[in-house]
């Protein structure tokens, strides 16, 4: 089954101890992305890679890291998370066609994961 | 920001009504997208309409495109309680840009 998984769905932490949320993909996909969602904010991009090795911040990527040394996994990684990073958190993937930009050619359509669910205390 | 705002903020209707969700955005787009959110779970790609096109079919999904106006609505005819979502229209340029959602309520 093509799926984005993400683990863990639920975590529990307290400020300061770090933690990596994973993010794989079996669908090949270039594009990988993290978000976070808060209410009233809607979905907001924390980072995103175009391919292996390649990575750009999104509009709130203080406080995180990421990388992308397989095609098929995209940790997002808090250093030292704090309170204000208690959130949803969603990874998703998308295909690059060939020719294209992401994410200006034909239908590039995310999947997403189901969800991690972080509370930093 | 580019992020598109979808109206109402939330929607209660009865089964077998029509909900209509609007979304505006900021800028120029390459396409828009609506996502379908069940309550605590991963967004869900419903349909995609580029921007040389003005309107979309996918069932009982109904999308239309004014790029004059940079609007987009989404109709679901024939309402189900299964329905029950929130609903999100994500722009792309660059980059993925989401909305902040309509919570819709079909009560059955």
């Amino acid at each position: 089954e093509a799926q984005v998984t993400q683990n863990p769905r639920y975590l529990i932490t307290v400020t300061g101890k770090k933690l990596t949320v994973t993010c794989s993909q079996n669908m090949n996909h270039e594009y990988m992305s993290w978000y976070r969602q808060d209410p009233g904010l809607g979905l907001r991009q924390i980072y995103y890679s175009m391919n292996v090795e390649v990575t750009d911040k999104g509009d709130v990527p203080e406080g995180y890291k990421v990388s992308r040394k397989e095609k098929r996994n995209f940790p997002l990684i808090l250093e030292s998370p704090s309170p204000n990073q208690t959130s949803l958190y969603f990874c998703a993937s998308g295909r690059l066609l060939a020719g294209g930009t992401w994410p200006n050619s034909g239908a590039n359509v995310l999947t997403f994961g189901a969800g991690s669910r972080l509370t930093v205390l | 920001s580019q992020q598109g705002e979808e109206d109402p903020q939330a929607l209660s209707i009865q089964e077998g009504e029509n909900a209509t969700m609007n979304c505006s955005y900021k800028t120029s787009i390459n396409n828009l997208q609506w996502y379908r959110q069940n309550s605590g779970r991963g967004l869900v790609h419903l349909i995609l309409i580029r921007s040389n096109e003005r309107e979309k079919h996918s069932g009982r999904l109904r999308v239309t495109l004014d790029t004059s106006k940079k609007s987009s609505s989404l109709l679901i005819t024939a309402s189900r309680a299964a329905d029950t979502a929130s609903y999100f229209c994500a722009t792309s340029a660059n980059q993925f840009y989401f909305g902040t959602g309509t919570s819709l309520t079909v009560i059955p």
